[in-house]
């Protein structure tokens, strides 16, 4: 198994562009959920979805949407970005329905200029 | 709501010598608790669960309800503990489940 993979591994985007984050898993996987980490500040969560077709806000939703149409993938938008998005972008899925043991991506580290 | 309080932004010990890092957790029901680690260059990963009363490469971790607190141990820290330390609470919420990590804790094991 691939695990939970994440791409583009870095990116740079400047003030207002849009972009996607790809995350997928295969361990048929319920729940996926992405972070963003901040020096300080710890995992802070965005979005997670509990299964296919039902997302819900983290903790720091705002700039960021989300879907979740097949079990496997759980895209991450940025709809117009800004330099505070600046951070590394983790994502992460564990089994059943709720946020227990979670198995992480490796990380898209992000600068918005 | 959950929250998650790591006071120790950064830690250094020496080879050899024990090692706490601190996490203390607000939650008002019967929460699971973790901790993660990030290793200079990888992935984070689970290091160990309270649940499952289990040492992790020397690791222990005891839930202590009432301190609301689950401090990670070592009695003997090795160069190869230096890594990002993180404790995690998993409840719920009314919108659903969450994990709910602390800001971490950056220990250098030196030799």
């Amino acid at each position: 198994n691939a695990g939970v993979t994440q791409t583009p591994k870095f990116q740079v985007l400047k003030t207002g562009q849009s972009m996607t984050l790809q995350c997928a898993q295969d361990m048929n996987h319920e729940y996926m959920s992405w972070y963003r980490q901040d020096p300080g500040m710890g995992l802070r969560l965005i979005h997670y979805s509990v299964g296919a077709g039902i997302t819900d806000q983290g903790e720091v939703p705002n700039g960021y949407n989300v879907s979740r149409s097949t079990t496997e993938d759980f895209p991450l938008r940025l709809l117009s970005a800004a330099p505070s998005q600046t951070s590394v972008y983790f994502c992460a899925s564990s089994s059943g329905l709720a946020a227990y043991e979670q198995y992480f991506g490796p990380g898209t580290r992000l600068t918005v200029t | 709501a959950q929250r998650v309080t790591q006071p120790e932004k950064l830690l250094s010990v020496f080879k050899g010598a024990p090692v706490e890092l601190k996490c203390n957790y607000s939650y008002s029901g019967s929460p699971e608790l973790f901790w993660y680690v990030q290793y200079s260059r990888q992935r984070l990963q689970l290091l160990l669960r309270h649940i499952s009363r289990e040492s992790i490469k020397g690791f222990t971790a005891d839930l202590n309800k009432g301190e609301t607190s689950f401090h990670l141990k070592k009695p003997f820290a090795q160069e190869e503990d230096s890594a990002m330390y993180y404790c995690a609470l998993s409840g719920w919420e009314t919108s659903g489940s969450r994990l709910t990590f602390g800001e971490g804790t950056q220990l250098t094991v030196n030799p």
